[in-house]
């Protein structure tokens, strides 16, 4: 199976603050990635989908980009309503997903 | 807008099968999407389950493979999931969602999601 390694695996962060995470793929997935955002006690949603498009309805702070192993999830100006877990998932092989990444206030 | 909301027991008994529902509104479940199940505890993070096309065609993940079932009621426009001799491991949130491509043929991503229902395996 592909393993998804995303890094870091929490950070805290202030808002309007640029913050970026990266997700690393065991071996090229080309661009079979997507993000999704989870908030306590909710359903995972989608973020990006095909590493660098944007999900319809999803503010544009939000921006994907990589392909092949190395992926990033960038927000440009972080929003109160943005602290949450953020997840990595590819498609290339089946399905999995990176372990989290949760940001939190500072 | 598709809408998807899980439903089943809540508690299962070791050794016993889960079964739940995810009952698909706002479209049609002969579309051109795959359907999946998802769970996630706090120590394996978001595990796929599988999926299943209308038309029956199923892909599970390997290590839970022989354990698991899924089939598609179109007349009550829902998918369900058995999954059979659980233990405690099997404790989890469980999703139902949608898995979506460019095509019907490269599904790639989840979307959307059921709210999830906890199910608890205990005796």
């Amino acid at each position: 199976d592909i393993q998804m390694t995303q890094s870091p695996s929490s950070l805290s962060a202030s808002v309007g603050d640029r913050v970026t995470i990266t997700c690393r793929a065991s071996q090229s997935i080309s661009s079979y990635l997507n993000w999704y955002q989870q908030k306590p006690g909710k359903a995972p949603n989608l973020l990006i989908y095909a590493a660098s498009n944007l999900q319809s309805g999803v503010p544009s702070r939000f921006s994907g980009s990589g392909s092949g192993t190395d992926f990033t999830l960038t927000i440009s100006s972080l929003q109160p309503e943005d602290f949450a877990t953020y997840y990595c998932q590819q498609s290339y092989s089946i399905r999995t997903f990176g372990g989290g990444t949760k940001v939190e206030i500072k | 807008q598709v809408q998807l909301q899980e439903s089943g027991p809540g508690l299962v008994k070791p050794s016993g099968t889960l079964s739940l529902t995810c009952a698909v509104s706002g479209g049609s479940i002969s579309s051109s999407n795959w359907w999946s199940w998802i769970r996630q505890t706090p120590g394996k993070g978001l595990e796929w389950i599988g999926e299943i096309y209308h038309g029956g065609n199923t892909n599970y993940n390997s290590s839970l493979k022989s354990r698991v079932t899924m089939s598609v009621d179109m007349s009550k426009n829902q998918f369900s999931l058995k999954l059979s001799s659980v233990t405690a491991a099997d404790t989890a949130v469980y999703y139902c969602a949608s898995l979506r491509g460019l095509t019907a043929m490269d599904p790639n991503w989840f979307d959307p999601w059921g709210q999830g229902t906890l199910v608890t395996v205990s005796s």
